[in-house]
């Protein structure tokens, strides 16, 4: 079953905790991508990764880092949780065709109080 | 730079009627594709459908079609016949030669389909 796995759904953490992000894809697809969803806004990208330890920041990546370390695993940390950090995060993946579609995860709400 | 603007926030319609969505889009770039995703109340996002901005043909996938104005840079979503399940966020998303790595989104469209 091609699926993009997020985990965890649901978060809540203090301001100036650290937060890890994970998300999984049984596709083989190089590339991967975090996005952001917050209300008016749609989706804004974070972090893109191309295949293992090659990423790129993407229109919103202060206060964020990533990591790749294997090519079905992407992870998103937030060191120092921040309140303005809360959002909806969605990981999607795709192949690196040109005319390729993604395939989000189901999101993980994070709450920073 | 590549920038997808959806206008119409919400649109409410009764069940079995005709939708449709807006959606224009900026790019420089001679060769994109266009994509409609739909959001569920449950938040998953998933893909619909796609037209390649070469084709003249508008693309159709069940009950979703595409209108493609290439002069007037707009890919608006149709939904025939529409139903309850209908009820979702869309986005329009454009996927451009120059940056083909990275899919631009709008800020989304709810349609609320009534009984």
């Amino acid at each position: 079953d091609m699926k993009v796995t997020q985990m965890p759904r649901y978060l809540i953490k203090r301001m100036g905790e650290n937060v890890l992000l994970e998300c999984g894809q049984d596709m083989s697809h190089e590339t991967m991508y975090w996005y952001r969803q917050d209300p008016g806004l749609g989706l804004q990208l974070i972090y893109i990764s191309y295949d293992v330890d090659s990423n790129s920041e993407g229109d919103i990546p202060k206060g964020y880092r990533v990591s790749r370390k294997k090519r079905e695993h992407f992870s998103l940390i937030l060191d120092s949780a921040k309140t303005n950090q809360t959002s909806v995060y969605f990981c999607a993946s795709s192949r690196t065709d040109f005319n390729s579609d993604y395939t989000f995860g189901s999101g993980t709400r994070l709450l920073v109080i | 730079a590549q920038k997808v603007t959806q206008t119409q926030t919400s649109i409410s319609v009764m069940e079995k009627t005709t939708v449709t969505m807006d959606c224009v889009y900026e790019t420089q770039d001679s060769s994109y594709f266009l994509f409609w995703y739909k959001q569920t109340a449950s938040g998953e996002i998933v893909f619909l459908i796609r037209q390649d901005s070469y084709k003249k043909e508008n693309a159709t996938v069940g009950h979703y079609s595409l209108n493609f104005q290439k002069p007037k840079s707009s890919i608006g979503l149709i939904i025939t016949a529409t139903q309850i399940e209908d009820s979702a966020v869309y986005f329009c998303a454009m996927r451009a030669m120059s940056n083909y790595n990275v899919l631009y989104f709008g800020s989304g469209t709810k349609l609320t389909v009534e009984p």
